[in-house]
C-alpha cells in the first residue's frame, strides 16, 4: 500500500481481554518495527521483524506481548491479560532491509478500563 | 552505548523566530541521522535527516548541523510558524536499528 496501515485506530478493552493490534506494512519493506508511546512521552521500541523472523524482540515488557508476522508483510501485536499500565499508542514502522524509507503508521490507541 | 540524548523536553519560540534541538549520541557506528515530526494523533513522520559525510543539510525552512567530532546534531527551523508546533524525535543509527531521543514539544506563539 501507500503508506503503513493499523488497525483498529482505537480500541478499549477490559482489564484482562486479550487484544490484537493488526499492521499493513508498505508493499516492498521488508523490515516492521513495533513501538508504543505512553501519552506524551517518547518511543518506546518493542520489537523488530526482518521478514517473517524477529531478531530483536528486546524490547517487550512481559510474556503477555508477543508479535508475529506471517508473508513477510502482515503482522499483529498481540498483548494478554490486558493491564491499565498497558494502555498507550501503538505504533508500527516498516522499512527496506537497509532502513530506508523508515515510516510509521498513525497508531493504535489503546486504553485498557 | 546505545543512548541518544535529546535537549530541550520542550520549547517554545515565537512566531518568526529560530527554533534549534540538540541531540548527543554515543556509537561512532552510527551512520544515518533523521529528525521525525510528530502532530497529535499521528504517527512521526520523517522530516530530514543527514548522514556523516556532510556537516550540514537544509531543506527549505528546516537545517541539521552535524558534529562528528562532538557526536552532536541539531535541528534548526528558520523562521517558525505555528503550524510548526509539534513534538520532534532525533534518531540516530545504522542499517534497521533507530535509537530514538526522547522528544521535543515544540509550540510556536503566534
Amino acid at each position: 500500500g501507500a503508506g503503513v496501515s493499523q488497525s483498529p485506530s482505537n480500541k478499549v478493552t477490559e482489564k484482562g481481554k486479550d487484544v490484537e493490534l493488526r499492521c499493513d506494512p508498505i508493499s516492498g519493506h521488508t523490515a516492521l518495527y513495533w513501538y508504543r508511546q505512553s501519552l506524551g512521552q517518547g518511543l518506546e521500541f518493542l520489537i523488530y521483524f526482518q521478514g517473517n523472523s524477529a531478531p530483536d524482540k528486546s524490547g517487550l515488557p512481559s510474556d503477555r506481548f508477543s508479535a508475529e508476522r506471517t508473508g513477510g508483510s502482515v503482522s499483529t501485536l498481540t498483548i494478554q491479560r490486558t493491564q491499565q499500565e498497558d494502555s498507550a499508542v501503538y505504533l508500527c514502522a516498516s522499512s527496506d532491509r537497509r532502513g530506508r524509507g523508515y515510516t510509521f503508521g498513525s497508531g493504535t490507541r489503546l486504553t485498557v478500563v | 552505548q546505545q543512548q541518544v540524548k535529546q535537549s530541550p523536553q520542550s520549547l517554545i519560540v515565537q512566531k518568526g523566530g529560530i527554533s534549534i534541538i540538540n541531540c548527543a549520541y554515543e556509537n561512532t557506528a552510527f551512520d544515518y541521522f533523521p529528525w521525525y515530526q510528530q502532530f497529535p494523533g499521528k504517527g512521526p513522520a520523517l522530516l530530514i535527516a543527514i548522514r556523516p559525510d556532510v556537516s550540514e543539510k537544509k531543506e527549505g525552512r528546516f537545517t541539521i548541523s552535524f558534529n562528528k567530532s562532538a557526536k552532536q546534531f541539531s535541528l534548526h527551523i528558520m523562521d517558525s510558524q505555528p503550524g510548526d508546533s509539534a513534538t520532534y524525535f532525533c534518531a540516530a543509527g545504522s542499517n534497521y536499528q533507530l535509537i530514538w531521543g526522547a522528544g521535543t514539544k515544540l509550540i510556536i506563539k503566534p
